[in-house]
């Protein structure tokens, strides 16, 4: 099946630096990826959605300015997490659906932030 | 709104059945999902039904969709070790979008 896949799987880094997520589509083209926030024993929310080519849509409440999302080709986007405070520690997953089903979405691994 | 509501923890003896219940508040949703995460994991896709189903049944899981309620559940037969984890259902509330709206989630205790 298709594969979604991130870098890094984990991460810490200081407070005030930025640090970059990348979301990779394996196998498959996708013009468009989800990125999610998971904190310790809560739910997905979604914060945007990474459109190949053009600008990411956000969800309420999040920053754009502070997430930065690039999808740059048809199987990359970033989250670029600007000037990181603990309150950013948190699981970032991405996901790509397969091109052309709304039934099939691939998620990836998740990335696990943490911010000192 | 577009809550997805689930009891938090589950806990059962290998062996048995386990049922994980989630109610959900649009009744538009043409897909509902379940997935599977275990820790510090992504996401597995376990089952899916379409909205004019009833029940799905795959192997071990069955699905069943009361959509009168809006309520949406997972039977997990002969229950093992292995499916200790938390589990998610899903819904698209929009049509025509992928976004998904998830479950505050269900851990799932399975006891030797």
């Amino acid at each position: 099946g298709a594969v979604v896949s991130q870098h890094p799987s984990w991460v810490i880094c200081k407070s005030g630096t930025s640090v970059k997520i990348e979301c990779r589509s394996l196998d498959f083209q996708a013009t468009t990826m989800f990125w999610y926030r998971q904190f310790p024993k809560q739910s997905l929310m979604l914060m945007a959605t990474s459109n190949e080519g053009s600008k990411a849509t956000y969800e309420q409440g999040v920053e754009k300015d502070k997430f930065l999302i690039n999808h740059a080709s048809l199987t990359l986007s970033t989250l670029t997490v600007t000037s990181a405070h603990p309150e950013d520690s948190s699981f970032y997953i991405c996901s790509a659906p397969a091109r052309g089903r709304v039934d099939e979405q691939f998620f990836g691994p998740g990335t696990r932030l943490t911010v000192l | 709104g577009e809550d997805v509501e689930q009891s938090l923890f589950l806990s059962v003896r290998e062996g048995d059945s386990s049922v994980i219940n989630c109610t959900y508040t649009d009744s538009s949703s043409t897909y509902l999902y379940w997935y599977k995460q275990e820790p510090g994991a992504g996401l597995q896709l376990l089952t899916y039904i379409f909205s004019n189903m009833d029940m799905k049944q795959d192997q071990r899981l069955t699905v069943l969709l009361n959509k009168k309620d809006k309520h949406l559940s997972l039977r997990i037969a002969d229950t093992q070790t292995g499916d200790s984890a938390i589990y998610f259902c899903a819904e698209i509330p929009t049509s025509g979008t992928y976004k998904y709206i998830f479950g505050t989630g269900t851990r799932l205790k399975v006891l030797a």
